[in-house]
This record gives C-alpha cells, sequence and structure tokens, in this order.
C-alpha cells in the first residue's frame, strides 16, 4: 500500500500569512494527488486534483504543486475562513485510494 | 444541483450490523462512481469502498474484505452501504462521497459529498 505522509501535522498562522503543506508519497503516484479541506463537524471538501488544477468554485488563493513522490499545497494569503484541516489523498493506487494524516491550519 | 443525503446516526452493539443509506439528487445517478469514506473520532479519512451505481460492481480496501457490502438502487438513486461483526473500533463518521468524472483526465477525486452518518459502536 502506498503510504501518505503530510507535514506538519499542525500549524499556527495569522491572516494574510502564506502558508504551505507538504505531502509525500511512500512511492512514485505520478500527478495522482487531490486535497480537500475538512472543518469540523462537517464533510471534506475537494480544492485541487491531479496535483495541480483547481476545483470549481475554489479560491484562486490555493495552489497546488508536485509530482513522483513530493506535493504542496499553497494558500498565498490566509483568509479566516481558511483554518481547518488540510487532508492530501493518493489516487495511483487503485482503489486503495489513501490519504494523508490531515494537517490543522490554526489560528496563531 | 447536486445532493448526497445520508440516513441518520445509528448505534449497534458489537457483533451486530448496520447499513447506511446515500440518497443522490441533481445529476444522472449512473454517470458517477460513489465511493465510502470513514472517519473515526478525533481521526483521519480512510478509504472503504466504491460502487459503480449503474451495474453494482464493486471493490474495497482489503482491510474491509468479508465485512463490507455495498449496492445501489437506481430506481431511488440511492447506493447502500453495509458493515457486519462490528467492533468497538468501527465507531466513526460514515460518508459516501461521489467521483468526480472529467472529460480531460480519468482522476479520481471525490468532488461531492454526503453529510455523514454517525455508527456508534457499543455495548
Amino acid at each position: 500500500d502506498i503510504q501518505m505522509t503530510q507535514s506538519p501535522s499542525s500549524l499556527s498562522a495569522s491572516v494574510g500569512d502564506r502558508v504551505t503543506i507538504t505531502c509525500r508519497a511512500s512511492q512514485t503516484i505520478s500527478t495522482s494527488l487531490n486535497w480537500y479541506q475538512q472543518k469540523p463537524g462537517k464533510a471534506p471538501k475537494l480544492l485541487i486534483y491531479a496535483a495541480s488544477s483547481l476545483q470549481s468554485g475554489v479560491p484562486v488563493r490555493f495552489s497546488g504543486s508536485g509530482s513522483g513522490t513530493h506535493f504542496a499545497l499553497t494558500i498565498s494569503s490566509l483568509q479566516p475562513e481558511d483554518f481547518a484541516t488540510y487532508y492530501c489523498q493518493q489516487s495511483y493506487s487503485t482503489p486503495m485510494y489513501s490519504f494523508g494524516q490531515g494537517t490543522k491550519l490554526e489560528i496563531k | 444541483q447536486v445532493q448526497l443525503v445520508q440516513s441518520g446516526a445509528e448505534v449497534k452493539k458489537p457483533g451486530a450490523s448496520m447499513k447506511v443509506s446515500c440518497k443522490a439528487s441533481g445529476y444522472t445517478f449512473t454517470a458517477h462512481y460513489m465511493h465510502w469514506v470513514r472517519q473515526a473520532p478525533g481521526q483521519g479519512l480512510e478509504w472503504m469502498g466504491l460502487i459503480n451505481p449503474g451495474s453494482g460492481s464493486t471493490d474495497n480496501a482489503q482491510k474491509f474484505q468479508g465485512r463490507i457490502s455495498m449496492t445501489s438502487d437506481t430506481s431511488t438513486s440511492t447506493v447502500y452501504l453495509a458493515l457486519s461483526s462490528l467492533r468497538s473500533e468501527d465507531t466513526a463518521v460514515y460518508y459516501c462521497a461521489r467521483e468526480i468524472v472529467l472529460l480531460s483526465s480519468p482522476i479520481v477525486a471525490f468532488d461531492f459529498w454526503g453529510q455523514g452518518t454517525i455508527l456508534t459502536v457499543s455495548s
């Protein structure tokens, strides 16, 4: 099975900050990598698919990059509504679509 | 608009079975695979399995082999997840999630999610 490891596990930042969350795959997954945002008590929301494609309706301050085994989600200027937990997910190894352990983004 | 509406919370005893429903609306039901993902309290997301609502074909994580069943009813645009031999570790929120369909890429990602169904397994 492909293991997905996110870092950091938690992060404190301020409104307006630029933030980057990284995700590493235990083996190459090309660009088969998605990012989700989850707020407490809510279902996850798709932000980025195929490593760098922005899902419809998602603000352009979110961007994704990477290929192979290293990936990143960047928020260019944090807004109050961005404080949440973020998950990466690989979709290379069908049908075992594993997620990272999550990164909790908190207000500093 | 696309909606996935799941059935309500359930409380089960160890060894029992559960069945959760997910009713889809706002799109062609058979055009998108449906996945099931669960989240234990305070934990991350765990992919469980998928179903092709049109054909009924399924696939699931090895971890759940022998305990999981996924079915679909095209007449009501509803998919079901059943899990048997429940144990306390199955206590979680269970989500259905629609697989995205992109003409430009065979990517697998989940673009719409149900609201979640809380399952509590306790004696």
